[in-house]
């Protein structure tokens, strides 16, 4: 059974980067896209982008110039850098696999349990 | 990008219920729609994937339908482990993937 858990410091300074890594248990990273997913508190969830095990990516536009996401496939494991933060980037994020029936259309599953990081000083 | 608006915010039902949750896009996403269901402190559970079909596992109780911008799911005989936060979540025209604000389910 596939599973994800997310890992990484749970307090941000404003201005620093966030550092966030997924591991991958139960099956290969290899072949599949994998996901980044934020929720601040009491907000809707946010798609922060993806990476393909091939390293190719893409990021959500109101993100993109702030976010890189990388892949280690001798790791298993898949990590989020998040640059120049502020408090609204105080979030639970999540890491997930995508997966579908077309290359094209694909949904979330399964999840991480999600890590709460929060930026303060 | 494609605002998902989900409604109502909260509904109040009783065990043993049928429930239906509604989601729509703001363009048409034709039946590119995942339903996720997520209890507290827990990750968000594929429930429906394709506007309708079940991901394995879920009840037979859970199903989805629509297509183009007007969806829901619908919970038949709601069982006590139901009541939860249930997100609609569109995969047709991305970056980025959107998800609607969710709709809380409780107990009456």
């Amino acid at each position: 059974q596939l599973q994800l858990q997310e890992s990484g410091p749970g307090l941000v300074k404003p201005s620093e980067t966030l550092s966030l890594t997924c591991d991958v248990s139960g099956g290969s990273i290899k072949n599949y896209f994998w996901s980044w997913i934020r929720q601040p508190p009491g907000k809707e969830l946010e798609w922060i982008g993806y990476i393909h095990h091939s390293g190719a990516t893409n990021y959500n536009p109101s993100l993109q110039n702030r976010v890189i996401i990388s892949v280690d496939t001798s790791k298993n494991q898949f990590s989020l850098k998040l640059t120049s933060v502020t408090p609204a980037d105080t979030a639970v994020y999540y890491c997930a696999r995508e997966w579908g029936l077309d290359a094209s259309w694909r949904w979330l599953d399964p999840w991480g349990q999600g890590t709460l990081v929060t930026v303060s000083s | 990008e494609v605002v998902m608006t989900q409604s109502p915010a909260t509904l109040s039902v009783s065990p043993g219920e049928r429930v239906t949750l509604s989601c729509r896009a703001s363009q048409s996403i034709n039946s590119h729609l995942a339903w996720y269901q997520q209890k507290p402190g827990q990750a968000p559970r594929l429930l429906i994937y394709g506007a309708s079909t079940r991901a394995t596992g879920i009840p037979a109780r859970f199903s989805g339908s629509g297509s183009g911008t007007v969806f829901t799911l619908t919970i038949s005989g709601l069982q006590s482990e139901d009541f939860a936060l249930y997100y609609c979540h569109q995969y047709d025209n991305w970056p980025p993937y959107t998800f609607g604000q969710g709709t809380k389910l409780e107990i009456k």
